[in-house]
Order: C-alpha cells, then sequence, then structure tokens
C-alpha cells in the first residue's frame, strides 16, 4: 500500500534559525496536504497542493510539491516559539478520497 | 460556528471493559475518520466511513468497532479485545465525494487504561 515518509522525525532550532521538513512518498500523487498539530493539540490543516512543482507560501512558512508529484517539503523561515509543534504532511493517491498520513515532524523551538 | 465535537475528553477505562467514544460533526461531511496516536507517534487510521450505513476498516482496525446510523455521527467502540487501548483518538471529517478538502479534526479523547 501506499507509503508516506516524513523526515527529519524531530528538530531543535534556535529561535530566528530556519526549519525544513520533507515528505515522500512511495507512490504518484494526487495532491498533498500539511497540517500543525501543537503540543497537547489536534492536527490542523495548513495547506493543499494540487500540482506538479507548486509552491505556495504563508507569511514564513513555503510548501512545495515535487515535479514528480512524489515529495513535497514545508520550509518555516526564521522559527518563532509559537512554531513549536508536529508537522505532518499527508497524500493522496490517484484513487479515492483517502489520505496516507507521514509520520510527522515534532519541532521544538528554543528561546 | 461549524465544527467536529469528541467527547468525553478524558477517558478511564477499566481492563475487561468497553467503552465508546463520542464524535459529533455538524459541517454536513460525508466522510468521518478514526485515528489513534501514541505519544510521539503519527497517525493510525482505525475506521472509516464514506457514507451513512457504510464503513470501512483502516490499518489497526482490530480490537474496535464503529458504527455510522447519522451522517452527523460516528462513534468508536474500545472493545476488551483491544489489548494496549491508552492512547489519544482523533476523530475527523471530510467532505468526501472526492472533493479534496483538508480534513477538520475535532479536539480528541485522551483514554488511559487503569
Amino acid at each position: 500500500g501506499q507509503q508516506v515518509m516524513q523526515i527529519p522525525q524531530y528538530q531543535h532550532v534556535q529561535e530566528g534559525e530556519d526549519f525544513t521538513t520533507y515528505c515522500n512518498s512511495s507512490t504518484t500523487l494526487s495532491n498533498i496536504q500539511w497540517y500543525k498539530q501543537r503540543p497537547g493539540g489536534h492536527p490542523v490543516f495548513l495547506i493543499q497542493l494540487v500540482k506538479s512543482g507548486e509552491v505556495k507560501k504563508q507569511k514564513r512558512l513555503t510548501f512545495q510539491f515535487g515535479e514528480a508529484k512524489k515529495n513535497s517539503s514545508l520550509h518555516i523561515t526564521a522559527t518563532q516559539t509559537t512554531d513549536v509543534g508536529t508537522y505532518f504532511c499527508a497524500g493522496r493517491a490517484n484513487a479515492g478520497n483517502m489520505l496516507t498520513f507521514g509520520g510527522g515532524t515534532r519541532l521544538m523551538v528554543k528561546p | 460556528d461549524g465544527g467536529i465535537t469528541q467527547s468525553p475528553k478524558y477517558l478511564f477505562r477499566k481492563e475487561g471493559q468497553n467503552v465508546t467514544l463520542s464524535c459529533e460533526q455538524n459541517l454536513n461531511h460525508d466522510a468521518m475518520y478514526w485515528y489513534r496516536q501514541d505519544p510521539g507517534q503519527g497517525l493510525r487510521l482505525i475506521y472509516y466511513s464514506q457514507i451513512v450505513n457504510d464503513f470501512q476498516k483502516g490499518d489497526i482496525a482490530e480490537g474496535y468497532s464503529v458504527s455510522r446510523e447519522k451522517k452527523e455521527s460516528f462513534p468508536l467502540t474500545v472493545t476488551s479485545a483491544q489489548k494496549n487501548p491508552t492512547a489519544f483518538y482523533l476523530c475527523a471529517s471530510s467532505p468526501g465525494d472526492r472533493r479534496w478538502d483538508g480534513y477538520t479534526f475535532g479536539s480528541g479523547t485522551r483514554l488511559t487504561v487503569v
């Protein structure tokens, strides 16, 4: 079945440093979504990418979808303590409505 | 405001007991999902339902059961057959019908076996 891998599993950064998490799928995806889960909270939808090579920005967050539609990345510029949490990617294959979630990257930011 | 409500927030279960976790949504979403999250881990799919009166097993369905008698409701029962039920349980919904929108998650239920 479809597998979605995320790296790294954990990342500690100093406030102000940049952060990137990578997502790789075993199969071609129709679209990919990103979610953020704050400590003790629930996942919250951030964004969806659909087109090959698509790049979207949300303030300090930049999301990319690979040309082959099998990988994606989330980059945070100049991290802040409010960025703390676990970031999940979730991919949807060409058929069906089901998302497959990656294992998440837990971001910790030192003030 | 539309949303998805899970209850209770915390639940303690004695070994050998069945417990039922509630999930209700007023978003008029067709699809609903149950995930299990263990500390520091990702989300594992337990069951999902694309439409009323129909549901499918996910990756870790053993020891769990669900029903979908109403569009708004998708309760999860953790049975005594689930050997390690202590976890954070998340319910989610989406419009379904191949509308590729994001999932809306409830705030979760933390289940502890005592």
